[in-house]
């Protein structure tokens, strides 16, 4: 039973460019949402989170959005950059600190 | 990856053997979670536990698995008599614990285990 699915294995994205990683759940009581980048052979690292109070949270060039009734977030990273290809995963918490992790999106990054 | 560390590294293992990864949470934490990524997939959640107490245990294998975090020391995963599908990498995450501006899961670089 997979709560948190990210559909699509990978994508491709030119520099400057806009990157748009999405992922949908289907637990309406998850509250809590985070993104995290990986690096072969490293552990994941943390990106950026936004409560189920909020539809948008903004760091830098990294905006995540939150649509709770299609139950779907998505990580905006703009412009795109090189050094942004890596694996993305989407996690989701329900009131407790487990963390739901999606299969991931490798990202990359073209000159 | 903001200062959690797991040690070993690498961890190769014979079939029947037992298996123990170490984590030291970040300074100032006291909440640590440990997750396994198998290959080609995401990372599930195993344990929870603070200090002297497992809070939740619901992803661990009813067998085999154990941990603790004692109050002096670091967090230890236990595998015993590991077979070749616990080859996984085990990654330890720790937090504040306290839901709010710092409420994020701050990762370890993992302890990859191979069972032969």
């Amino acid at each position: 039973d997979q709560q948190v699915k990210q559909n699509s294995p990978s994508l491709s994205v030119q520099e400057g460019r806009i990157s748009i990683l999405n992922c949908d759940y289907t637990n309406s009581m998850f509250d809590y949402f985070l993104w995290y980048k990986k690096y072969p052979a490293e552990g994941p690292t943390f990106l950026i989170s936004i409560s189920s109070i909020k539809d948008k949270n903004e760091d830098g060039r990294f905006t995540v959005f939150l649509n709770k009734s299609a139950k779907h977030l998505s990580l905006h990273i703009v412009p795109s950059q090189p050094g942004d290809s890596a694996v993305y995963f989407c996690a989701a918490s329900e009131n407790t600190d487990k963390l739901i992790f999606g299969t991931g999106t490798r990202l990359q990054v073209f000159p | 990856n903001a200062g959690v560390m797991q040690n070993p590294r690498h961890l190769v293992r014979r079939r029947g053997q037992e298996a123990r990864l170490r984590c030291s949470p970040m300074k100032g934490h006291s909440h640590v979670y440990w997750y396994r990524q198998l290959p080609e997939e995401g990372l599930k959640f195993m344990v929870y536990l603070q200090k002297e107490n497992i809070i939740d245990e619901s992803g661990m294998p009813k067998e085999r698995f154990s941990a603790e975090f004692p109050k002096e020391g670091p967090s230890i995963l236990r595998i015993q008599q590991v077979v070749r599908g616990d080859s996984a990498a085990y990654f330890c995450a720790s937090s504040p614990g306290v839901r709010g501006a710092d409420y994020e899961q701050y990762f370890g670089p993992g302890t990859r285990l191979t069972v032969t």
